[in-house]
């Protein structure tokens, strides 16, 4: 099946560090993955994403590159805000007799710190 | 866009009582997902639906859980009865149809059984 491992949090930063979230994958087929965001109280929003490998998924000073030979997908930032603050996911779609569903890692919850 | 809307964004209710979630996806998306959330097990697909059809619902954890979707600009989830294990935050997401597009997610239903 289809799975996404995520590292342990939470992370604790000072604000302007060098921040990187580890994440791998398992898949049946060939994945697209994505990174979401989720911040206090509110849903997930998509942060950032890749369909094919060596792709690089960017937004908001966050970046992540697809690496099929390592099956992973770390999201780094180089200097982190207060407001980056948030839980993030890890996670892939495989297409497959019209499944779209997407498979979660656990998350990542993240505190910058001034 | 007015994006996925739910409601009730917040509700309590004593274990028993029937639970009714609501979901409006975004106008044109074919894909509309039910996640749960908890602490202990993360984010869950509960079931989704293609063009208003259940396509897999082996998430539903119980028979005491339904899901619908009457036309393609509403769904409901059901609880029925309501336990204090079900307390969680219960996503509604939408996707508009090719492989890789974006999922995007409500803000969630908080419910508390007590």
């Amino acid at each position: 099946g289809n799975s996404v491992t995520q590292m342990e949090g939470p992370v604790t930063l000072s604000e302007e560090a060098f921040l990187t979230i580890n994440c791998t994958y398992t898949a049946t087929g060939y994945p697209s993955l994505f990174w979401y965001v989720q911040y206090p109280g509110e849903g997930l929003q998509l942060l950032l994403k890749a369909t094919k490998a060596d792709d690089k998924g960017s937004n908001k000073g966050f970046e992540a590159t697809y690496r099929k030979e390592t099956t992973s997908f770390h999201l780094e930032k180089g200097s982190v805000q207060v407001s980056d603050s948030a839980v993030y996911f890890c996670a892939l779609t495989v297409s497959g007799a019209g499944s779209y569903q997407l498979t979660f890692g656990k998350g990542t919850k993240l505190s910058v710190i001034p | 866009d007015a994006g996925v809307i739910q409601s009730p964004r917040h509700e309590v209710t004593e274990m028993g009582q029937e639970v009714t979630l609501r979901c409006k996806p975004i106008s044109g998306h074919d894909y509309l997902f039910w996640y749960r959330q908890t602490m202990m097990r993360g984010l869950e697909l509960l079931i989704y639906f293609n063009n208003n059809v259940p396509i897999d619902d082996s998430g539903m954890p119980e028979d005491r859980f339904s899901a619908k979707m009457p036309n393609a600009s509403f769904s409901t989830l059901k609880i029925q009865p309501s336990e204090p294990r079900d307390s969680a935050v219960y996503f509604c997401a939408s996707q508009g149809g090719y492989f890789g597009n974006t999922i995007y997610f409500g803000e969630g239903s908080w419910l508390t059984v007590v």
